[in-house]
């Protein structure tokens, strides 16, 4: 079974602080995915990775930046927290593309900013 | 660009009741669906996929879900639910060209009733 591991089911932090959220996935997978889930919005993408050192936006990257040193593990890295990014982040991992193989997720961190 | 719609936002329903929980998405030449599961505290599980084929996708746990391509809906069905059910269900939909990257909708919470 694939398996994603979130470094943190729960983080307080302060605002203004640098904040790392970890991602590792043990399958070999060539994909990561962030996301942040807030009541009402669903999920919703922050950044994608599709090789080590490669990375494209989604849907909400501002305030945001990831880091792909390796290929099994995925950060998310807030340089400079703010109270508006208290959220569930949620990480995935998938086959490359065109494999036609789904999305496997961790069990979220959830992040509060004070 | 895809979207994905979940009409209901919350759905109450009896124990050992039926339930329907709707999902539509916009019109493309060819996606991919999938249907995600949240309990409670923890991340999304897959819980069926439609690829090609058959157009009635089935899950371990007795969900199915039927892929509608005129009406494109891709609706989910359980003729019998359990306590165990309570959880928040997500539809999503790939491209066939861009199968890394999922569109999810913004999820319906079932509620089982006693």
């Amino acid at each position: 079974d694939v398996k994603v591991t979130q470094s943190s089911r729960y983080l307080v932090k302060r605002t203004g602080e640098k904040v790392f959220l970890e991602c590792v996935q043990d399958m070999d997978h060539e994909n990561m995915f962030w996301y942040r889930q807030d009541p009402g919005l669903g999920l919703r993408l922050i950044y994608f990775s599709y090789d080590v050192k490669m990375k494209e936006k989604g849907d909400i990257p501002e305030g945001y930046s990831v880091s792909r040193e390796k290929k099994e593990r995925f950060s998310l890295i807030l340089e400079s927290a703010s109270t508006n990014q208290t959220s569930m982040y949620l990480c995935a991992s998938s086959k490359k593309t065109g494999e036609r193989q789904p999305q496997h997720f961790g069990d979220g961190t959830r992040l509060s900013i004070l | 660009a895809q979207s994905v719609t979940q009409l209901d936002s919350q759905v109450p329903v009896f124990e050992e009741a039926p339930v329907e929980l709707r999902c539509n998405y916009s019109s493309s030449v060819s996606v991919y669906l999938f249907w995600y599961v949240q309990y409670p505290n923890q991340g999304l599980q897959l819980l069926l996929k439609y690829l090609s084929g058959s157009t009635l996708v089935e899950s371990i746990n007795g969900f199915e879900a039927e892929f509608n391509k005129s009406q494109t809906s891709f609706h989910l069905r359980k003729p019998s639910v359990h306590i165990s059910d309570t959880a928040e269900y997500f539809c999503a939909v790939s491209d066939l060209s861009r199968d890394d990257k999922i569109i999810f909708g913004k999820g319906t919470r079932l509620h089982i009733l006693p």
